[in-house]
């Protein structure tokens, strides 16, 4: 059965500061990788989706990055911001509609 | 530039009661889903409805009922709600078709629902 670990569940950070969050999975087995952001009451926004054939995705200061053989995927959100404050959480296809998620790292970035 | 509606937000239960949560999209897709988040666990998928006139059990169906009612609307029935389905509900939808597979999941804003 396939399991998402996200690791930390909560990470408190100074502006400006590159991080890292962290994803991994159990079963290689995947068609792809999405990483969400989810703000307080609300919904959750995709913010990159990496295809199981691609290494890595880049969206302004975002890029994740794929090691399937190894079962994880990193986060990388570079200068970070106060606005950047928000639970991100990453999921894997499975094939089919089945769509596994972590239950998230909460990312809080101090002014 | 609506994308995924949900209703109600908010939404107070008591044990025995039924209720319908509705879901509603603009873009054309073809899949929807409903999935519940819990404190400290993923979202977990209830149903999902491929395409319009399908649907599906996703991993924790027990105490559900969907009705894809037309392409852009798929709603979530608790017919006796219990504690246990204190939880906050998503929809979301996929373009998904035929084969492919990769797109991306565009979600609501949510529901929280609270069963006493």
């Amino acid at each position: 059965k396939q399991e998402v670990t996200q690791i930390p569940a909560a990470l408190s950070v100074p502006e400006g500061e590159n991080l890292v969050l962290n994803c991994s999975f159990t079963d290689s087995a995947i068609y792809n990788l999405q990483w969400f952001r989810q703000d307080p009451g609300k919904g959750l926004t995709s913010l990159l989706l990496i295809q199981s054939s691609q290494r890595e995705q880049t969206s302004g200061r975002l890029n994740a990055s794929l090691d399937k053989s190894s079962g994880r995927s990193t986060l990388y959100i570079a200068a970070s911001q106060p606005g950047d404050s928000a639970t991100y959480l990453c999921a894997v296809n499975t094939g089919g509609f089945k769509t596994i998620f972590g239950a998230g790292t909460r990312l809080f970035v101090k002014a | 530039n609506a994308g995924v509606t949900q209703t109600p937000k908010f939404q107070v239960l008591k044990t025995g009661q039924s209720m319908t949560l509705q879901c509603a999209q603009d873009m054309n897709h073809n899949s929807m889903y409903w999935y519940r988040q819990d404190p400290g666990m993923g979202l977990r998928l209830i149903y999902y409805s491929a395409s319009e006139g399908t649907t599906d059990k996703g991993e924790v169906p027990n105490g559900y009922n969907v009705s894809r009612l037309n392409k852009r609307e798929f709603s979530l029935r608790l017919e006796s709600a219990a504690p246990s389905q204190t939880s906050v509900y998503f929809c979301a939808s996929s373009k998904r078709t035929g084969e492919v597979l990769g797109e991306k999941l565009f979600f609501g804003s949510g529901t929280q629902l609270s069963v006493l």
